[in-house]
Order: structure tokens, then C-alpha cells, then sequence
């Protein structure tokens, strides 16, 4: 089972809400990644999580802030976001990255935020 | 530094018809990491193959093959009797194993279209 969960599906928000967008693997993944699509751009990457500690921040505005409860659990708090902010927000998990070769990453369907 | 570059920003084909997705990398490393992933319109990118840097065997997955060409770093895609199914956004992306990181470095996108 190569499934990534996103929750939820669409998400329209004003710049004073605070909401959050959670995304789960049960594929006993053990490295977790938050990113950002525009319309016609690739993915960028914002975080990764490293056995639930982060690993990496791609310099992603505060506004944002990173959650990872538990090794299967990734959330993604959102606060005083902003218009320009409005993007297709995927999850994606795979294999640990210390141990072994690098592996391919598994994404969730996406949060589509909109901010207004 | 390290790019991906996909040429090819639209492609439109009808069915039946075979079709080759190109993608230039560069990199210094040594040891790094190709992928392809799929990106229907609902969103989310689906994995399609990973090929690691010593393996050049080209490879065969039904209607999907991989031609990989070190001398010229170029990881190219060929679908063979295109169906309208595979009109989607296609990503070419790189990783480095000196990163560690497992970030994923994306070209563009491809976006194939076939018509019925």
C-alpha cells in the first residue's frame, strides 16, 4: 500500500485565519516532506522531516510552521497567510534518509488553499 | 550546480501514437538519482521509476521505457501507442546523494496532451 493521505481536499481561507493541513503514510516511512505548487510550476520543496525531527527548511516564511507529531503524521499550520500564498500544497513520505540509497518519495493528493 | 531541463513544455499527440518525453540533467556528483513522476489533473504525482547513476540499463515497463545516456545526461521517457489516459503532467527530477536530503530537484514539466 503506497498511499499518502491528504486532509483536507480544498481549503479557502481569509489572511487573518489560522487553519492546518495534515497528511499521514502508514508505509512505516520514516522522512516526510511539505511542498508548494503554483499552476504549471514544479514542486518546491518548504520542509522535510528526518525520523520526526526537521531536517531541512527551505527558508519558508514563519507564517507556515511545520508539525510532525508522530512518525506517520505530518501537519502544516497556516496563519496570516497571504493571497500570493494560494498553491497546491502536497505531502510526500519515503524511506529514511540516513540508511541506504536515496529512494523515491510517495505523495498525497494535495490540499488546494486558497487564500482570499 | 545542479539543474533538470525539459525542453519540451507542451506536447500534443493522438492516440496510438508513440511519444518521447526528453530531460537534460547536470550535476557534479557522482552518485545521484533519476526520477519521472506522473502528475494527473487531480493533482497528485505519481512515481513512475527511479534510476540511480550506475545502473544505465535502459528499462521497459509495459507501454513505458527509460532510455538513460550518461555521455549525454539524459534520462529520456518513451510511451509507446499513447493513450488518452497518459495526458498528464510529466516531471523529470534529479537527486544527489551528497545532499542527503532526499530533495528532489525538478524540471519544469511536460504537459502531454492525446487526443482521442
Amino acid at each position: 500500500d503506497t498511499e499518502v493521505t491528504q486532509t483536507p481536499k480544498h481549503l479557502v481561507m481569509g489572511m487573518t485565519n489560522k487553519k492546518s493541513l495534515k497528511c499521514e503514510q502508514h508505509m512505516g516511512h520514516r522522512a516526510m516532506y511539505w511542498y508548494k505548487q503554483k499552476a504549471k510550476k514544479p514542486p518546491e520543496l518548504m520542509f522535510v522531516y528526518s525520523y520526526e525531527k526537521l531536517s531541512i527548511n527551505e527558508s519558508v516564511p514563519s507564517r507556515f510552521s511545520p508539525e510532525c507529531p508522530n512518525s506517520s503524521l505530518l501537519n502544516l499550520h497556516l496563519h496570516a497567510l497571504q493571497p500570493e500564498d494560494s498553491a497546491l500544497y502536497l505531502c510526500a513520505s519515503s524511506q529514511g534518509l540516513a540508511a541506504g540509497p536515496l529512494v523515491e518519495q510517495y505523495f498525497g493528493p494535495g490540499t488546494r488553499l486558497t487564500v482570499t | 550546480a545542479q539543474k533538470v531541463t525539459q525542453a519540451q513544455t507542451e506536447i500534443s499527440v493522438v492516440e496510438k501514437e508513440d511519444v518521447t518525453l526528453d530531460c537534460v540533467y547536470e550535476t557534479r556528483d557522482t552518485t545521484y538519482y533519476l526520477f519521472w513522476y506522473k502528475q494527473p489533473p487531480s493533482g497528485e504525482l505519481v512515481f513512475l521509476i527511479r534510476r540511480n547513476s550506475f545502473d544505465e540499463q535502459n528499462e521497459i515497463s509495459g507501454r513505458y521505457s527509460w532510455n538513460f545516456q550518461k555521455s549525454t545526461s539524459s534520462f529520456n521517457f518513451t510511451i509507446t501507442a499513447s493513450q488518452v489516459v497518459d495526458s498528464a503532467v510529466y516531471f523529470c527530477a534529479l537527486s544527489e546523494a551528497s545532499s542527503n536530503t532526499g530533495k528532489l530537484i525538478f524540471g519544469q514539466g511536460t504537459t502531454l496532451q492525446v487526443k482521442p
